[in-house]
């Protein structure tokens, strides 16, 4: 069955930086969309960045320039690299299997970042 | 560009029907049929219902059903159960080529 499983999430100072990473199994990686989406403590969903199948990379605002989204399909992995890490990237980050309809249809369990 | 606008509750009895509106723009979705929505348990994962508007996942209960209208989408749970007792978040592609959700929707079952 799909699975995603993220790493990397911990406690890191403002301005630090922090690598999380997604293992994914149970389907043919190289041919989906991936998306980080993240959940800030008792807020809502927000979408932070995606990768399609052929690399085409997109980014929230609120995280450009300071994040970035890559993938290796010899590791069916998903990475996202955070840089300039500020209070308010505190959240619960999750990985995503998206389809061409931008509809994440797998969902890994999260990751926690807290920025403090 | 800013989230999409949901209602921040809405509550129904077992047996109900309810309707969870998510208004966006010209930009989102009025321009795309790619809306999306997601369950949400407490401490947990979402779950895709809904994608293309109006598409169910396998496994996904036939008592949700998903419209447009405009800009303004809506999720439809007939026949409330307790169950469906959750948070609701819609989303939609954006002219930007990024994704922007919906506040979110606590739904009460009574």
């Amino acid at each position: 069955q799909v699975q995603l499983v993220e790493s990397g999430g911990g406690l890191v100072k403002p301005g630090g930086s922090l690598r999380l990473s997604c293992a994914a199994s149970g389907f043919t990686f190289s041919d989906y969309y991936m998306s980080w989406i993240r959940q800030a403590p008792g807020k809502g969903l927000e979408w932070v960045s995606h990768i399609t199948s052929s690399n085409y990379i997109n980014y929230a605002d609120s995280v450009k320039g300071r994040f970035s989204i890559s993938r290796d399909s010899a590791k069916n992995s998903l990475y996202l690299q955070m840089n300039s890490l500020r209070a308010e990237d505190t959240a619960v980050y999750y990985c995503a299997r998206t389809g061409s309809y931008y509809d994440s249809n797998a969902w890994g369990q999260g990751t926690l970042v807290t920025v403090s | 560009q800013s989230a999409l606008t949901q209602p921040a509750s809405v509550s129904g009895s077992p047996g109900q029907s309810i309707t969870i509106s998510c208004t966006g723009t010209s930009s989102d979705v009025g321009t795309f049929n790619y809306v999306s929505w997601y369950q949400q348990y407490p401490g947990k994962a979402p779950r895709l219902m809904i994608y293309e508007v109006s598409n169910r996942p396998s496994g996904v209960s036939n008592r949700f059903s998903g419209s447009k209208s405009g800009i303004t989408a809506s999720l439809t749970i007939s026949g409330l159960q307790a169950e469906d007792e959750a948070d609701y978040y819609c989303s939609s592609y954006t002219t930007t080529t990024t994704v922007v959700f919906g506040g979110g929707t606590k739904l009460t079952v009574l």
